[in-house]
């Protein structure tokens, strides 16, 4: 069974761009989350969808924004790009949206800003 | 504010010896708690949990203890690998493992020496 994958591995943009960052589940999990993992720093919570709707969605600025489509995948958009957007941003999967039954996260993007 | 501390950003273990990686926590409101382990380019994988109503659980080579009165939660490690030189992370969430998100520590690099 393919794990939880994110497209693409690695990206450069410039200041001010636009980037979408693309995460498809393990088979089965209907719940995706996103984080933001910041040099040095642990993975900070930005969202997490379930059956296409946010379940949560942590202290970040109205510039993010995700969905998630009828075949459980996501997408996470960034607007208006920060030299501080530069991040590892993870995908994690799970059945349902709790940690009890485990979850799964991808490899990341890589995402740098200049 | 961290409310997900790892105190120790890095650990020297020998091979075959114990190692043991703290974590400690202020919201008195988490109840589940994770711990993920990390190789660079990779994405976190899940090692071992325990809910706030245990305070030992143990999996293979892996135990997790926690303190619920000092908010303190450590992994041991028996005997410790070369495999297991990564990345360390602590993580928490609240509702038994129900809560939409993880709130983690800034993680502890442990490198096993032969």
């Amino acid at each position: 069974d393919a794990g939880v994958t994110q497209s693409p591995t690695h990206l450069i943009k410039t200041r001010g761009q636009q980037v979408t960052l693309r995460c498809s589940p393990i088979s089965g999990h209907k719940s995706v989350s996103w984080y933001q993992q910041v040099l040095g720093q642990g993975p900070q919570f930005i969202f997490q969808y379930y059956e296409k709707e946010e379940r949560g969605r942590g202290n970040f600025p109205d510039r993010f924004s995700a969905r998630q489509f009828p075949n459980y995948s996501s997408e996470l958009n960034v607007n208006a790009l920060l030299l501080g957007d530069s991040a590892l941003y993870l995908c994690a999967s799970s059945l349902v949206p709790a940690f009890d039954l485990g979850a799964f996260f991808g490899q990341g993007t890589r995402l740098t800003v200049v | 504010d961290q409310q997900v501390k790892q105190n120790s950003p890095s650990l020297s273990v020998q091979e075959g010896r114990i190692s043991i990686l703290n974590c400690d926590y202020t919201n008195s409101m988490f109840d589940y708690f994770l711990w993920y382990k990390k190789y660079p380019a990779e994405g976190p994988t899940f090692l071992i949990s325990i809910s706030s109503i245990k305070d030992k659980n143990e999996d293979g080579r892996f135990t997790v203890f926690l303190n619920k009165s000092a908010k303190h939660l450590s992994l041991h490690i028996v005997p410790s690998q070369p495999g297991d030189s990564a990345v360390y992370f602590c993580a928490a969430t609240s509702g038994g493992g129900t809560a939409s998100k993880l709130t983690f520590g800034t993680g502890t690099r442990l490198q096993v020496t032969l």
